[in-house]
């Protein structure tokens, strides 16, 4: 069956430390990618998607992700987090040609002063 | 409006009843999306509104669950004999055109309790 398998469901980390947040895919074919972001109290947001192109993408607040075509992952990334990246993080896929997403279970990310 | 509107926020409700839950799309956006996260889980597709198409209904989990969409405005999910297995967060989201690259805009979501 077609997935999105995130591979860390709780994460904590400390202020100024690096992030990164596996997310592997079981679809062939052409897809899209996102990574979305929830934060504390928040709607849903998009922090940054890869289309085509580059595959090394960057999205709001520092963050950046890797697509690897060979791999099927698409990681995300941060050098260094701050406490205002406590948040749950979503990766999500669109296979084909329309929107529709699917889904990985979250990562919930807290970062401590 | 200034972004994607749903209601109730809480809804609280006996097993055996009837729900419905709203979303005001943002104005201008052709697609609009269900999905619903259960506790602990990620998001799950559930319908997907597009213009004037045929609406996508495969992730419906049962005929339980229907929605509609009055042209490209607000949208209506309704869930019939509720179960307690329905218990989740509904969130509805909408994009400009529907494709694949656009971005989803989600609502706050509706906070569904099945006693």
């Amino acid at each position: 069956a077609q997935s999105v398998s995130q591979h860390n469901h709780h994460v904590i980390l400390s202020e100024a430390a690096s992030l990164e947040l596996g997310c592997n895919y079981s679809y062939g074919g052409t897809v899209n990618l996102f990574w979305y972001v929830q934060y504390p109290g928040q709607h849903l947001q998009l922090l940054l998607k890869y289309f085509s192109g580059d595959p090394l993408v960057k999205g709001i607040k520092g963050f950046e992700a890797e697509f690897i075509k060979s791999k099927f992952s698409f990681n995300l990334r941060k050098p260094s987090v701050q406490w205002s990246d406590t948040a749950e993080y979503f990766c999500a896929v669109s296979p084909g040609s329309w929107g529709k997403l699917q889904f990985g279970a979250g990562t919930q990310v807290v970062v401590t002063p | 409006g200034a972004g994607v509107s749903q209601s109730p926020s809480n809804k609280v409700t006996e097993k055996g009843k009837d729900v419905e839950l709203r979303c005001d799309p943002i104005s201008g956006h052709t697609a609009l999306y269900w999905y619903r996260q259960r506790l602990g889980q990620g998001l799950e597709f559930l319908i997907y509104f597009q213009g004037n198409s045929a609406p996508d209904k495969s992730g419906l989990p049962s005929d339980r669950f229907s929605a509609e969409r009055t042209g490209e405005s607000v949208s209506t999910l309704t869930i019939q004999r509720t179960q307690q297995e329905d218990s989740a967060v509904y969130l509805c989201a909408s994009s400009l055109l529907g494709r694949a690259g656009d971005e989803q805009f989600f609502g706050p979501g509706t906070r569904l309790t099945v006693l």
